[in-house]
This record gives structure tokens, C-alpha cells and sequence, in this order.
């Protein structure tokens, strides 16, 4: 079965902070994304990644940097957490030209700071 | 701004009633609408999609109706069941931005037994 693994389910951290939110797909999958989750709002794209070593900005990458040193792995970093950064955080991943333009999910990160 | 505005965001319904939650979209060069299914606990999952190119598009109990020349598209569950409790999010997207999908900000459905 195909799979986005984020690496944490629930994390607690501290304003000031520098964290690192881990995403894993073994899809083989050029394309890789971060959105983060808030009531009301949606989902808000913060970066993505069209292949290794390349990166994008989304609508909301104030705050953010990723990290994309291999095809599987794409690396969300809070440089100095805020608590307005307090949100569920998605990956996803999709194949590169796909017709259907189908992502394929994590099951989150709810982060915490505090 | 808000590219892809959705409503309502909670809705209840009776099991065997019709569930419909629309959304509406400014840029005309969007040429892709999916929506997704989330669960509590997971992340969200593709339900069903359309392109421009045609009106309507049915999937079992699922159906995507879609107005081009309102800018709007809408999501049908008919016979609507407990199971189909979750979150819905409509979304758009454009070839020529990387096909990056635009999310609406989310119906929370909730079918009564």
C-alpha cells in the first residue's frame, strides 16, 4: 500500500523553537507538498517541490523553509516557532504530469506552541 | 485572498437524504475540480474530480455539478449514510501553475442515523 508518512502525530514545542517536520513517501513521486490545516480556512499551501533540490514558495511561506535532499523526503522547518504557527500540518505527494492530479495525504501533524 | 470559496461549513443530514455543498471560483483559468474526503485522523483523501469540459460528473452516490459560467461547482451525495460523516473540501487547480491545488475552506457533514 502506498504511503506519506509524517513523522509525528502530535508535537509540543516552544516559541523561539527551531523545528523540523518530517515527511516520507515511497511513491517514487517527483512532486511533494506542504499545506497546513485551520478551521475555517482550509488547507493553505505553504511549499512545494517539483523534484530533488528544488522548491517553491506557496500563498503562505512567511515563517517557513522545507528541505528536499532526497526524491523520498521533503523537510518543513519552523525557523523560530510562533504560536500562531500552531496548526495541523499535511504532506502530500503526486506523481509528475498526472492527468487526474491526485495527491496522496499524510495523516498530519498537529503541532503545538507554546 | 480567497480563490476557492466554499460553503456551508458544517451541514447535518438525515441518513437517505441528499447532501450538497457548492463552491465558487475566481480565476477562469483553473481547469481542474477535485474534492476531497477527510476523516477524523487522517489526512484527506481524493473523492471525485471534474474538468471544465463537461457539466456533470457521477460516481456511484457521488456527483460533481459544475456551472462554468458561474464559476461554480458542486458536490451531490444522494442516500447519504452515517459512514459518509467527515470533512469535504473542494479545490482548484491550473496546468500552467504545476497543477498545485487551491482548497476551499471545508464542509463539515454529519449524517443522523
Amino acid at each position: 500500500d502506498v504511503k506519506v508518512t509524517q513523522s509525528s502525530r502530535y508535537l509540543v514545542k516552544r516559541t523561539g523553537e527551531k523545528v523540523f517536520l518530517e515527511c516520507v513517501q515511497d511513491m517514487d513521486h517527483e512532486n511533494m507538498f506542504w499545506y497546513r490545516q485551520d478551521p475555517g480556512l482550509g488547507l493553505r499551501l505553504i511549499y512545494f517541490s517539483y523534484d530533488v533540490k528544488m522548491k517553491e514558495k506557496g500563498d503562505i511561506p512567511e515563517g517557513y523553509s522545507v528541505s528536499r535532499e532526497k526524491k523520498e523526503r521533503f523537510s518543513l522547518i519552523l525557523e523560530s516557532a510562533s504560536t500562531n504557527q500552531t496548526s495541523m500540518y499535511l504532506c502530500a505527494s503526486r506523481i509528475q504530469g498526472a492527468t487526474n492530479y491526485g495527491y496522496t495525504f499524510g495523516s498530519g501533524t498537529r503541532l503545538t506552541v507554546v | 485572498q480567497q480563490q476557492v470559496k466554499q460553503s456551508p461549513q458544517s451541514l447535518i443530514v438525515q441518513k437517505g437524504g441528499i447532501s450538497i455543498i457548492n463552491c465558487a471560483y475566481e480565476n477562469t483559468a483553473f481547469d481542474y475540480f477535485p474534492w476531497y474526503q477527510q476523516f477524523p485522523g487522517k489526512g484527506p483523501a481524493l473523492l471525485i474530480a471534474i474538468r471544465p469540459d463537461v457539466s456533470e460528473k457521477k460516481e456511484g452516490r457521488f456527483t460533481i455539478s459544475f456551472n462554468k459560467s458561474a464559476k461554480q461547482f458542486s458536490l451531490h451525495i444522494m442516500d447519504s449514510q452515517p459512514g459518509d460523516s467527515a470533512t469535504y473540501f473542494c479545490a482548484a487547480s491550473m496546468d500552467n501553475q504545476g497543477g498545485k491545488l487551491i482548497f476551499g475552506q471545508g464542509t463539515e457533514l454529519s449524517v443522523k442515523p
